[in-house]
């Protein structure tokens, strides 16, 4: 099983900062990275696909990037709105795993 | 616009059977273009993948849930279906269903439904 490591578990961040989060695989793979954004009491919506493709809809100000086992997930100018649980999830290799999560927080 | 809607009990007891059902709205459940999805979180904590099926009837499970878990698809309803056997309280849980954007059981989850929470207990 691949296992997702996230990191910062937590962040408190001020409006209009940028937000990095990183994503790393325990083994390679590729660029079957994903990132979801879960607000509280929602379902979890798809922002960033296959690593750095932003999924429909999605503000510009969220990007990912990265390959390998080294991911990175990018909100620049952070806004109100964007206080949320992010996850990475793994599509290369079954079973298919999440990252334990990242709270950010407005300041 | 491809809608999903779980349904089934919010309540089940220990050792008994979980089953939960997913109506698919606005797309065939019969299309190639798609895996149907099961993914639950526990309150408070992350995402686990249950199990992934084509319409076909091909079925993927998490290796750690497999002995437990059966997926399914009914064309005629539209909809595919969730058991979940032998549960104990480790298994309570929002479970939200979800499709995959293409027809690959390795691909991302873009639309989700609103989940609904199952809790185990008697």
């Amino acid at each position: 099983e691949i296992v997702l490591t996230q990191s910062p578990d937590f962040q408190s961040v001020t409006p209009k900062e940028k937000v990095t989060i990183t994503c790393r695989a325990s083994q390679s793979i590729g660029s079957s990275l994903h990132w979801y954004q879960q607000k509280p009491d929602q379902s979890p919506k798809l922002l960033i696909k296959y690593a750095s493709q932003s999924f429909s809809g999605v503000p510009s100000r969220f990007s990912g990037s990265g390959s390998g086992t080294d991911f990175t997930l990018t909100i620049n100018s952070l806004e109100a709105e964007d206080a949320a649980m992010y996850y990475c999830h793994q599509s290369s290799t079954l079973p298919l795993t999440f990252g334990g999560g990242t709270k950010v927080e407005i300041k | 616009q491809l809608q999903l809607q779980e349904s089934g009990p919010g309540l089940v007891k220990p050792s008994e059977t979980l089953s939960l059902t997913c109506a698919v709205s606005g797309g065939s459940i019969s299309s190639t273009n798609y895996y149907w999805v099961w993914i639950r979180q526990p309150p408070g904590k992350g995402l686990e993948w249950i199990g992934s099926v084509h319409y076909s009837g091909t079925a993927h499970y998490n290796p750690s849930l497999e002995s437990r878990v059966t997926i399914s698809v009914d064309t005629s309803k539209n909809q595919f279906s969730l058991n979940l056997s032998s549960v104990t309280a480790a298994d309570t849980a929002i479970y939200y269903c979800a499709d995959t954007i293409f027809g690959v059981v390795t691909d991302a989850f873009d639309i989700w439904g609103r989940g609904t929470m199952v809790t185990v207990s008697s």
